[in-house]
């Protein structure tokens, strides 16, 4: 079936240092990646997407890396933040390209 | 851009009332609205796909009848919990879909006594 899932439930680390969050994903024929970060009470907020015809793409200080062979997604923020302290989490596109499936989300937790 | 307003961001009812929760796009236009619930710590849980001016289409599990979805206007969707239970507080949180992404609006937090 789709599925989304995420390696690590927590991730610690210090200001400055870069961090990466991984996802493995399940289904093949996704073309279409997105991830969010979720802040305390708040809606998700859009942070960057990659399509299946890429491997990377940059924003500003975070990088959305594709491994099709694998099924793995990955997002890399560097020099962490203590703002970007969140939960962290990755989506698709369902089979019929029409609703997105989350995975089940990193915490991400920035210390001065 | 994409900007996704709901209105309440909090609500506390009594158990049996009904309480309707407003989605709104405010700077762009989505055919497709989404509905989700939260539940603490957890991923997001997609209830419902909304397209304007017509029905919405219910994830399995999810009682069409208990939570009502009227989507009239490209910019409008409006979720309404009816009967409310204590077992349907949670966090809901929309989106309005433009092209594939999906823009989510600051979330509702539902808690019935």
């Amino acid at each position: 079936g789709e599925s989304v899932g995420l390696h690590l439930p927590t991730l610690s680390v210090q200001e400055g240092d870069n961090s990466i969050i991984n996802c493995a994903y399940s289904n093949s024929a996704s073309d279409y990646f997105i991830w969010y970060k979720q802040e305390s009470g708040k809606g998700p907020q859009f942070i960057i997407d990659i399509r299946s015809n890429m491997d990377k793409r940059q924003g500003q200080r975070v990088t959305v890396l594709l491994n099709k062979t694998v099924k793995h997604l990955s997002l890399q923020i560097a020099a962490t933040q203590p703002g970007d302290s969140a939960v962290y989490f990755c989506a698709e596109t369902n089979q019929a390209g029409t609703a997105l499936i989350f995975g089940k989300g990193t915490t991400l937790s920035v210390s001065s | 851009g994409a900007v996704v307003s709901q209105h309440p961001s909090r609500v506390i009812c009594k158990s049996g009332t009904s309480v309707k929760i407003e989605c709104r796009s405010l700077d762009f236009q989505a055919t497709t609205m989404f509905w989700y619930r939260q539940f603490p710590k957890q991923s997001l849980m997609l209830m419902a796909t909304s397209n304007e001016g017509s029905k919405a289409t219910y994830e399995q599990g999810v009682e069409k009848d208990k939570f009502l979805i009227n989507h009239a206007s490209l910019t409008l969707s409006t979720l309404t919990v009816t009967s409310a239970h204590p077992e349907d507080s949670s966090f809901y949180i929309c989106s309005g879909g433009r092209e594939e992404t999906q823009y989510f609006g600051p979330g509702t937090r539902l808690l019935v006594l």
